[in-house]
């Protein structure tokens, strides 16, 4: 099973800033199968990005997805009000299907 | 976009029995033509991929925390997806939900969640 760890477990900034969540994997992740979700309070997930860097429709180009390998970044280029909150990245090329246990984004 | 919406959950006692329902609406995508798949978020946790079943429902998948208990399928006539739960645990307890996607597919469609509460 390949482990995703992100980090880090909080990240506290203002609107306007740059937002940079890190996820690594234990494995190489096979053809970029590497996904980011928002979740917001009470809401199911939102897919942000997914082959590592395409994203989701309807996501705004605020929000940038790089890396390859074993190592992943989401950058939020400068941070809305609305963008403050759970990101989780996926892998989803190998089975088991797997998630990171999450970074929360809050405001400082 | 299709929109998936979850029904079954609630509470239920430890070792009894739960079927949840997906039910597809909206329909934008050939439903039978897609892996679908349940995820669960246990209070204050992360996602977790219980289950999927692919789009013909030939193949299935089981994580090792449900495996023997937890049944998938779908109805492809009604753009429907089921998970019978049996023998449940208070590991159980958890909102789960259905969402388009699984091995090799992004999770790119997803319900707004059903609970399930075990508890006596």
């Amino acid at each position: 099973e390949i482990v995703l760890t992100q980090s880090p477990g909080t990240l506290s900034l203002s609107p306007g800033e740059r937002a940079t969540l890190s996820c690594r994997a234990s494995q190489s992740v096979s053809s970029s199968s590497l996904a980011w979700y928002q979740q917001k309070p009470g809401q199911a997930p939102r897919l942000l990005i997914y082959g590592a860097f395409s994203r989701a429709t309807g996501i705004p180009d605020r929000f940038s997805g790089s890396g390859s390998g074993t190592d992943f970044t989401l950058t939020i280029s400068r941070l809305e009000p609305e963008d403050f909150a759970e990101y989780y990245c996926q892998q989803y090329g190998r089975s088991p299907v797997t998630f990171g246990q999450g970074t929360k984004l809050d405001i400082k | 976009e299709a929109q998936l919406l979850e029904s079954g959950g609630g509470l239920v006692q430890p070792g009894g029995s739960l079927r949840l329902s997906c039910a597809a609406s909206g329909v934008t995508f050939t439903f039978s033509s897609y892996t679908m798949s349940w995820v669960r978020q246990a209070p204050g946790k992360g996602l977790e991929r219980v289950s999927g079943i692919t789009g013909s429902g030939g193949n299935t998948y089981y994580a090792d925390s449900v495996k023997g208990r937890f049944t998938i399928s779908r109805d492809n006539s009604k753009n429907t997806l089921y998970l019978q739960m049996n023998s449940l645990t208070a590991d159980d307890t958890a909102v789960y939900y259905c969402a388009k996607g699984g091995t090799m597919y992004p999770f790119d469609n997803w319900g707004q969640g059903t609970l399930v509460t075990v508890s006596s």
